[in-house]
């Protein structure tokens, strides 16, 4: 039972250009979302989150937003850059518990 | 600096060896965590613990083992009852769960099965 999916495994972006990677939950009890980079054999790295309680967080070319009714959320990078190439992943959790849902990753490409 | 740190980096195994993957951090986060990535499937949680002492399965735990003796230190055993144990394994922390943390990982250790 897959409660989070990304149903993109692949985006490519022209360079400047932005990029728009989706993700899906089923479980309604998550309350807290995080997006991560990763590059191979690395470990991912943090890049922005947003609670149940917003729709909207900014951090520099990062917006996340979140729909809770479509249970959607989407990271958007303005501008693309050639450095952000890598397999993004969105994350999901209750925090009533401590468990961290992973979805399966999108690969993203951006062309220069 | 802190950080989380795994150990080895790249590890052999033979079939129906028992190995140890280590992972510590000084970053003074109660919870600790293992994944496990393979192509195409994301991270999934193998084990997780919330506080010393205390440790529970994930969503893929059959064939693994581990422990939380110390606040740093969360080691993972991946036994011989593991049936595709060639992955690439990470650990992460937080210092609380949902709102009040993002997770932190290590660089993640490779096993190889021969």
């Amino acid at each position: 039972d897959q409660q989070v999916k990304q149903n993109s495994p692949s985006l490519s972006v022209q360079e400047g250009r932005i990029s728009i990677l989706n993700c899906d939950y089923t479980n309604s009890m998550f309350d807290y979302f995080l997006w991560y980079k990763k590059y191979p054999a690395e470990g991912p790295t943090f890049l922005i989150s947003i609670s149940s309680i917003k729709d909207k967080n900014e951090d520099g070319r990062f917006t996340v937003f979140l729909n809770k009714s479509a249970k959607h959320l989407s990271l958007h990078i303005v501008p693309s850059q050639p450095g952000d190439s890598a397999v993004y992943f969105c994350a999901a959790s209750d925090s009533g518990t401590y468990k961290y849902i992973f979805g399966t990753g999108t690969r993203l490409k951006v062309l220069a | 600096d802190g950080g989380i740190t795994q150990s080895p980096k790249y590890l052999f195994r033979k079939e129906g060896q028992n190995v140890t993957l280590s992972c510590e951090q000084n970053l003074n986060h109660d919870a600790m965590y293992w994944y496990r990535q393979d192509p195409g499937q994301g991270l999934r949680l193998i084990y997780y613990s919330q506080i010393v002492n205390d440790f529970q399965k994930g969503d893929i735990a059959e064939g693994y083992s581990v422990s939380r003796e110390k606040k740093e230190s969360f080691p993972l055993t991946v036994t011989s009852a593991q049936k595709n144990p060639t992955a690439f394994y990470l650990c992460a922390s937080t210092s609380g769960p949902g709102n009040t943390g993002e997770l932190f990982f290590g660089e993640g250790s490779r096993l190889t099965v021969l």
